[in-house]
C-alpha cells in the first residue's frame, strides 16, 4: 500500500519570505500522479499543484513551486514571497493508477508572520 | 479549477434522526466521487468511493447501513447518515473526480460540519 508522509507537522515563515514543506510517499508503481492541497481556516480544500510522475520538469503555478525527486520518492512544495493568506493546512497526497482513491499525508500547519 | 458543491454546510440534529448531504459537480461529469471524514486537526479519512450506477465501496471499518451512499448521476451524490448519533459529529467533505485524460484531478467540496445533539 502506499503511503504518504509530512514530517513538518508545524512550520512558520515570515512574510515575503520563502518556506518549503517536505513530503515523501512510498511506492512501487511507476506511474501516478502527486497533489499539494490547502486547507484554509474554512477547510474548504483547494488545489494548490499537480505532478504527473512521468515528467521530469517541476511543476509551478504562480509563487507555489515543487520539488519532484522520483528516485528520492520526493515530492516537496515550495511557497515564495509567502503571504498572510498562505496561512493554512497543507496536504501532500498521491494517487496510482493501481488504486483508485488519493492517499493523504498527514498534513502541515503554515503560519506566516507578518 | 473545476467546482463541487455541497449541501448544507452546517447541520444540527437530534439523535435519532437521519441527516442527508448533497455533492455536486457543477460544471463537469464525475463518473467517481468520494466522501471523506475530518476530525479536528487531523487528515481526511476516505470513507466510501461512489461510482455513478453502481454501488459504493466503502472502507474498512465503514458502516455501509449507517452511511448510505447514492450516486443516481454523473453530478450528484448524496450521503445519508442514518440515526445519527453524537458520535458521528464531524465534518464531512465530498471530492470528484474529472474523469479522463491527463488532467485527471480530484476536487473537493466545501464540506459539511454536523453536529448530532
Amino acid at each position: 500500500a502506499q503511503t504518504v508522509t509530512q514530517s513538518q507537522p508545524e512550520m512558520s515563515v515570515q512574510e515575503a519570505e520563502t518556506v518549503t514543506l517536505s513530503c515523501t510517499y512510498d511506492t512501487s508503481e511507476s506511474d501516478y500522479y502527486l497533489f499539494w492541497y490547502k486547507q484554509p481556516p474554512s477547510r474548504q480544500m483547494i488545489l494548490v499543484i499537480r505532478q504527473e510522475a512521468y515528467k521530469q520538469q517541476n511543476a509551478t503555478e504562480n509563487r507555489f513551486s515543487v520539488n519532484f525527486q522520483k528516485a528520492a520518492k520526493s515530492f516537496s512544495l515550495k511557497i515564495s514571497d509567502s503571504q498572510l493568506g498562505d496561512a493554512a493546512m497543507y496536504f501532500c497526497a498521491y494517487w496510482g493508477n493501481a488504486g483508485n482513491m488519493l492517499t493523504f499525508g498527514g498534513g502541515t500547519r503554515l503560519m506566516v508572520k507578518p | 479549477g473545476a467546482v463541487v458543491s455541497q449541501h448544507p454546510s452546517w447541520v444540527i440534529c437530534k439523535s435519532g434522526t437521519s441527516v442527508k448531504i448533497e455533492c455536486r459537480s457543477l460544471d463537469f461529469q464525475a463518473t467517481t466521487m468520494f466522501w471523506y471524514r475530518q476530525f479536528p486537526k487531523q487528515s481526511l479519512m476516505l470513507m466510501a468511493t461512489s461510482n455513478e450506477g453502481s454501488k459504493a465501496t466503502y472502507e474498512q471499518g465503514v458502516e455501509k447501513d449507517k452511511f448510505l451512499i447514492n450516486h443516481a448521476s454523473l453530478t450528484l451524490s448524496t450521503l445519508t447518515v442514518t440515526s445519527a448519533h453524537p458520535e458521528d459529529s464531524s465534518f464531512y467533505i465530498c471530492s470528484a473526480r474529472t474523469s479522463g485524460g491527463t488532467q485527471e484531478t480530484q476536487y473537493f467540496g466545501p464540506g459539511t460540519r454536523l453536529l448530532v445533539l
